[in-house]
Formats: structure tokens, sequence, C-alpha cells
């Protein structure tokens, strides 16, 4: 399986400051035919199922603000959160979605400093 | 309006089965690969298991091959999974997760059902 890792563990950012979240997996997640890197960032909240945030590491679903972005490719993913605000505390969560099982990253907690 | 219900967890001993079921509604079933999330207390997201469109091919996270089976039935919408031998480290609340895009198989998933609660104690 592809083991996904994440940086830093936990990040506390102040309201309107910027976030940035690293994600690496263990083999490339580019898809050369298309040119896609088959990479997705969930947000989490308490006591809610995952939400998805970003798809092809750098296309954001509908309805997900334009602070939110990614990019990289290959094997190496950022998110960045351009202005923090209140509602984006969350655990964030990187994805492959090239080989099945497709594996999570072990998350990144976001708080307000 | 996609709508995912899971059903079936349960306290249960540990070496014990349990089957965890998902109605799925609002979509074509049958164009869309599915797949079995699960979240320990308090940990992350494991992808434990992944099923293409029409059942042929399946996969699973190490840990649980040769005691978890994922199937589904296209004909009642639904999608399962066999839990066996269970352990401690099963304990977790199973999400069912639709993708995105219809296939035959894939991972970015944008629905998710509110997950079911499996405890494996004695």
């Amino acid at each position: 399986d592809i083991v996904m890792t994440q940086s830093p563990d936990s990040l506390a950012v102040s309201l309107g400051e910027r976030a940035t979240i690293n994600c690496k997996s263990s083999q490339s997640v580019l898809y050369t035919s298309n040119n896609k890197s088959y990479l997705a960032w969930y947000q989490q909240k308490p006591g809610q199922p995952p939400k998805l945030l970003i798809y092809w590491a750098s296309i954001r679903e509908s309805g997900v603000p334009d602070r939110f972005s990614g990019s990289g490719s290959g094997t190496d993913f950022t998110l960045t959160i351009s202005r923090l605000q209140a509602e984006d505390v969350a655990v964030y969560y990187c994805q492959q979605c090239y080989i099945a099982p497709f594996t999570f990253g072990p998350g990144t907690k976001v708080d307000i400093e | 309006e996609v709508q995912l219900l899971e059903s079936g967890g349960n306290l249960v001993q540990p070496g014990g089965s349990l089957r965890l079921s998902c109605v799925a509604s609002g979509f074509t079933f049958t164009k869309y690969a599915m797949s079995w999330v699960r979240q320990a207390p308090g940990k992350g997201l494991e992808c434990v298991s992944v099923i293409t469109t029409g059942g042929t091919n399946t996969y699973y996270t190490d840990s649980v091959k040769g005691r978890f089976t994922i199937s589904r039935d296209n004909s009642k919408n639904t999608l399962y999974l066999q839990m066996n031998n269970l352990r401690a480290e099963d304990t977790a609340v199973y999400y069912c997760a639709r993708p995105k895009w219809s296939g035959e198989l894939v991972g970015d998933l944008d629905s998710w059902g509110q997950g079911t609660l499996v405890t494996v104690s004695s």
C-alpha cells in the first residue's frame, strides 16, 4: 500500500494568517497519461464525517472557499489556508486516490493561536 | 440527494463477527465504486476496503486482509462489510463513502454516511 505522511502533526495560526500543511506519498500518485496527481484533501470537524476539499491535488471542490488551495505533484503536496477563519479549526487529511486501498495521511490538527 | 445509511455496528467480543450494511439512495449505485473507511476513537482515517462497481475486484488494508470481506448487492443498492475474528484494534466508527465520480475504481470521496460504531471488547 502507498504510505502517506503529513507535517506538522498540529499547528496553531492567528486568525487571518496563513496555514500550510504538507503531505508526502511513498510513491508517485501522478498518472502520466493525463498529468493528474491523484491526491485529495479532506477537512473533518468533531463529530462529523470528513468533507472533500480538494481533488487532483489542486482542484477545489464546489462550494469550498477560495482561501483553500492545493498544490504539488508526484509525491509532494501542500494544502494552504490563506486567511484562517474560526470555522477552519479542524483536522485535515490527505489521501492518495491512485492505488486502492486509497490510503490517508495521519492528519494535521489546525487551531487558532 | 445522495444518502448513505450505515447500520450493524454493535458491541462484540474479541474473535466475534459482525456484518455492516450501507443502504444507498439518491444516485445510480451500480455506477460507483464504494469504500469503507474507519476511524478509531481519537484517531485518524483509515481506508479499510474498496469494491469496484460490479463487485469483481476488492481491495483491503493489510490489517484486515483475510478477516474482512466487502461485497455489494446492486439490486438492493446496498454495500456490506463482513467482519470476522474481530480484534480490539478494530474498534472504530465505520463510514460508508461514495466517490465524486462514477467509474470502475475511484477514490475521491465526496459523499459519506454518518457512520456506525463497532466496539470490540470483552
